[in-house]
């Protein structure tokens, strides 16, 4: 079964501090790895999204890290906000006859900012 | 505010009880998705749906039947569900291709 693992399951960070959260994956074949933010109560939304022809992509305090050789994609978020305190999710799928249709989720952080 | 509404937001049912799940998207979209979250676990598609018709079907008990009428609605026909069934139900909807998937803000859904 294609998986998606992802670490830490919960974070704590300081105000002002670099939230990073890692995932790793197997199948060679995924092409498209977007991160989801989701807080209580509400559906993930969609953070920031990757594509393996770049290693990085940066969307304001957001940022994606991806290492194809090691089958590994991480997000940080510099300058960790309170508001920030959500379940974030990486994601990823293969393009194909229906685009990104069929996502493969990891099993979620949850981030905490403390003051 | 999302473009993707979910009703009901909640609902408590029995064992023997068939209710329905609602999603509606407003963004013009032609693929609609069903997803279920339970706690510590990975969100696991369930049903896919690209222009009306099921492209996917992730091994889901036939006690979950799911429906599209048209682009913008899908429903999650539910009977004879199980305790292990209580989660939250997630629908997204997307533009087929190379775009995201946006979510509504799901159904919390207990089996008594």
């Amino acid at each position: 079964q294609q998986q998606v693992k992802q670490s830490p399951q919960s974070l704590i960070v300081q105000k002002g501090g670099i939230s990073i959260i890692n995932c790793a994956y197997e199948n060679t074949a995924f092409d498209y790895f977007p991160w989801y933010q989701q807080f209580p109560g509400k559906g993930p939304a969609l953070l920031i999204a990757i594509r393996p022809d770049v290693s990085e992509k940066k969307e304001g305090r957001f940022t994606i890290s991806f290492n194809k050789s090691a089958k590994q994609f991480s997000l940080h978020i510099m300058d960790s906000q309170p508001g920030d305190s959500a379940t974030y999710f990486c994601a990823a799928s293969i393009a194909g006859n229906f685009g990104n249709e069929k996502l493969t989720f990891g099993t979620g952080t949850r981030l905490t900012i403390i003051p | 505010e999302t473009g993707v509404t979910q009703t009901p937001r909640h609902l408590v049912m029995g064992m023997t009880n068939k209710k329905s799940l609602k999603c509606e998207q407003h963004l013009g979209h032609n693929a609609m998705y069903w997803y279920k979250q339970s706690a510590k676990k990975p969100l696991e598609l369930m049903f896919v749906y690209s222009l009306e018709e099921r492209v996917e079907n992730n091994s889901v008990p036939s006690r979950f039947s799911p429906e599209c009428p048209n682009s913008s609605h899908l429903f999650l026909h539910l009977h004879t569900l199980q305790p292990e069934d209580s989660a939250l139900y997630l629908c997204a909807s997307s533009l087929s291709g190379d775009q995201p998937q946006h979510f509504g803000d799901g159904t919390r859904l207990s089996i008594l």
